[in-house]
């Protein structure tokens, strides 16, 4: 069956460390990989976009790779800060032409100062 | 410009009575999404729409209907309610101008459903 794993346990770390936080899926061959970022009470904001033939993508302190042989994306902050603090989310789409994503369970980061 | 809305933010419901949640988008977007969130299962995608008067299931549509008469509106209905849609529900919306997709997603803030 199909799965997109996220780390469903809390990631804690220091204030100007690395978070790195990791998406993993069975079954899909998707064309693309978006990251999100969701606070609570909130709705998810959408934070980058990476292709099947893209490596790596970086926005600011954000930077994501995409590996499609591991099938594993991996999400990067750096210089991570308090206010980094959230849920963040995976999605993928799967081929079916519709742009709708299916979303990973999100992996929540607590940044301690 | 206040990007996607929902209506209500809060609702409890008794087993079997009806009512609607309501979504509106201000950025002129084709594509409008209803989804929800329950604990450890991430966002589920109940119904879909790729334009106005046209709808399409999601991975779990049972239980629920939508309509989309305009194109900033996007109606989700539960016609009975039952325990089981208790849950947290969400819109969204794209644009599609991203040759292949991946046009990323605005979400609106949520309606906390309750069905008792």
């Amino acid at each position: 069956s199909q799965k997109i794993e996220q780390n469903s346990e809390a990631l804690n770390i220091q204030e100007g460390k690395t978070a790195t936080l990791t998406c993993n899926y069975t079954n899909y061959s998707p064309a693309y990989l978006q990251w999100y970022r969701q606070d609570p009470g909130r709705g998810p904001v959408f934070l980058l976009l990476i292709r099947e033939n893209e490596k790596e993508k970086r926005k600011e302190r954000l930077k994501v790779t995409f590996d499609t042989t591991l099938k594993q994306s991996l999400f990067h902050i750096t210089a991570s800060q308090p206010a980094d603090s959230a849920t963040y989310l995976c999605a993928l789409d799967k081929r079916t032409g519709r742009r709708a994503l299916t979303f990973g369970s999100g992996t929540r980061l607590q940044v301690q100062p | 410009n206040a990007g996607v809305t929902q209506t209500p933010k809060f609702r409890v419901l008794k087993t079997g009575q009806s009512m609607t949640l309501l979504c509106a988008q201000d950025m002129n977007h084709e594509y409008m999404y209803w989804y929800r969130q329950d604990p450890g299962m991430g966002l589920r995608l109940i119904h879909y729409s790729v334009g106005e008067g046209t709808t399409a299931k999601g991975e779990v549509p049972d239980g629920y209907n939508v309509s989309r008469l305009k194109k900033q509106n996007f109606l989700l209905g539960l016609e009975s309610a039952a325990p089981s849609q208790t849950s947290v529900y969400f819109c969204a919306s794209s644009y599609p101008q991203r040759v292949g997709g991946g046009d990323e997603q605005f979400f609106g803030p949520g309606t906390r459903l309750t069905v008792l």
